[in-house]
């Protein structure tokens, strides 16, 4: 069974700060997706990435499909606390039978 | 395109009662799938249907649950005999899969369920 492992697990930053989520695997993945979960809501789709070494961006969000697509990175370019909420990466595994989900990392942005 | 849509959002029910759960899925997409959520975790894949065919179920799936897709489009989910450890958020999302897709999944708003 493939995992996915976010880190960290829980941040909480001042306004205007930058930070870096990371999601590893030691399996490759076909694609990777990277969504954010509000309390209560289910998860809001924000990137797919697919060919290795691809790196997407939204506003202040970069998104980052490493080489050998086992592992991917999120970074926020000053953070705003709109940002706040759970962030969760999702491989779709070869073959695209399923998609296994990372534990998420929980996003606090204080003004 | 009117996006993924579950109902009821929130079910409060006592324990031993049976439960059931809608998802509408985006229109033309042929995969549907169920996860639960818990605190603080990411969703764990339950089961999914490709066109009506049940295709997978993970072993989280106890003999209490069941899930049905009967036209290939909206899907149940029913817990029998509920527990008071089946209390979680239930997500459904939807995918096209097959020639240029990408397989990407949307989801739904979810079903809290809790179990008292």
């Amino acid at each position: 069974t493939q995992l996915l492992e976010q880190s960290p697990q829980f941040l909480s930053i001042q306004e205007g700060e930058n930070l870096t989520v990371y999601c590893n695997s030691s399996s490759v993945f076909s694609s990777l997706q990277w969504y954010r979960q509000e309390p209560g809501e289910g998860p809001v789709l924000l990137v797919t990435v697919v060919t290795g070494g691809e790196v997407k961006k939204l506003k202040r969000l970069t998104f980052q499909f490493g080489d050998a697509r086992k592992d991917s990175s999120l970074h926020i370019t000053a953070a705003q606390p709109g940002d706040t909420g759970l962030y969760l990466c999702a491989g779709e595994e070869t073959g695209g039978f399923k998609t296994i989900f990372g534990a998420g990392t929980r996003l606090f942005v204080k003004a | 395109d009117t996006g993924v849509s579950q109902d009821p959002r929130h079910k409060i029910t006592k324990r031993g009662q049976n439960v059931t759960f809608r998802c509408d899925p985006i229109s033309e997409h042929n995969r549907l799938y169920w996860y639960r959520q818990t605190l603080g975790q990411g969703p764990e894949f339950l089961t999914y249907f490709q066109n009506e065919a049940q295709l997978e179920k993970s072993r989280l799936l106890s003999d209490r649950f069941s899930a049905e897709r009967p036209k290939g489009s909206f899907s149940t989910l029913e817990i029998q005999r509920t527990e008071q450890g089946d209390s979680a958020m239930y997500l459904c999302a939807s995918s096209r899969w097959g020639g240029e897709a990408k397989n990407i999944q949307y989801f739904g708003a979810g079903t809290r369920l809790s179990v008292l």
